[in-house]
C-alpha cells in the first residue's frame, strides 16, 4: 500500500516558537492532502484540505494564519504551527488521496506528530 | 459537529469472541470507511463500503451499511489480542474527498 512518511514523530517546543511538520508520500503522487488533529482519547478533527499548488481550504474555527500549510509538490506537504501555545499541544496527522484515486478510495495516513508546547 | 457517531465508546472482550461496533451518520454519503488506530499511531484503512453496497467482507471483518438508517456496523470475528486498538468510522461525502470521522470505539481484547 501507499506509504506516507511524517516527521518528526514527536516534538517539544517552548511557547511562542514555531514548529514545522513534514509529510511525504514515498511511492505515489498526491494531489490532495488533509491535515487532522487529535486530542487525547478523542476523534480526528479535520483542519484543512489542500491541493498541490493551491492555497489550503481551512475548516471552520481553524486559524489559517496560525496553522500554515504548504503543499509545495505532489510528494511533500508541510504544516507549520506558528507562535505555538500550550493549547496547541495535540497529535497532528496528515493524509493523502492518491493521484488517480476516485472519491471511492481510502486515504493514506502518516504516523502522526505528537506536539507538546511547554 | 462530527458527521459520525459511534457506539460503544469502549468495548472489552475476551480473545476469540466477536466484537461489534456501530456508526451512525447524518448526511448522504459516497462511501463509509473504517479505520484502525493503535495508540499514538496513524490510521490504517480497514475497509470501504460504497453507498450502493449493503455488506462487505475482508478476512475477519464484516461491514454492513444501511443508508436508510444512516448507520453502519463493523464486526470483528474471532478477535485476537492484537486487535486491541481504536476503531473509527469515516464518511466521505460531497466531492472533496475529505473524510469526517466518528468518535471511535476503543476495543480491548484480553488474552
Amino acid at each position: 500500500g501507499a506509504v506516507v512518511s511524517q516527521h518528526p514523530s514527536w516534538v517539544i517546543c517552548k511557547s511562542g516558537t514555531s514548529v514545522k511538520i513534514e509529510c511525504r508520500s514515498l511511492d505515489f503522487q498526491a494531489t490532495t492532502m488533509f491535515w487532522y488533529r487529535q486530542f487525547p482519547k478523542q476523534s480526528l478533527m479535520l483542519m484543512a484540505t489542500s491541493n498541490e499548488g493551491s492555497k489550503a481550504t481551512y475548516e471552520q474555527g481553524v486559524e489559517k494564519d496560525k496553522f500554515l500549510i504548504n503543499h509545495a509538490s505532489l510528494t511533500l506537504s508541510t504544516l507549520t504551527v506558528t507562535s505555538a501555545h500550550p493549547e496547541d499541544s495535540s497529535f497532528y496527522i496528515c493524509s493523502y488521496k492518491g493521484f488517480s484515486s476516485s472519491y471511492n478510495s481510502p486515504l493514506h495516513f502518516g504516523n502522526g506528530t505528537r506536539l507538546t508546547v511547554t | 459537529s462530527q458527521q459520525g457517531e459511534e457506539d460503544p465508546q469502549a468495548l472489552s472482550i475476551q480473545e476469540g469472541e466477536n466484537a461489534t461496533m456501530n456508526c451512525s451518520y447524518k448526511t448522504s454519503i459516497n462511501n463509509l470507511q473504517w479505520y484502525r488506530q493503535n495508540s499514538g499511531r496513524g490510521l490504517v484503512h480497514l475497509i470501504l463500503i460504497r453507498s450502493n453496497e449493503r455488506e462487505k467482507h475482508s478476512g475477519r471483518l464484516r461491514v454492513t451499511l444501511d443508508t436508510s438508517k444512516k448507520s453502519s456496523s463493523l464486526l470483528i470475528t474471532a478477535s485476537r489480542a492484537a486487535d486491541t486498538a481504536s476503531y473509527f468510522c469515516a464518511t466521505d461525502f460531497g466531492n472533496t474527498g475529505k473524510l469526517i470521522f466518528g468518535q471511535g470505539t476503543t476495543l480491548q481484547v484480553k488474552p
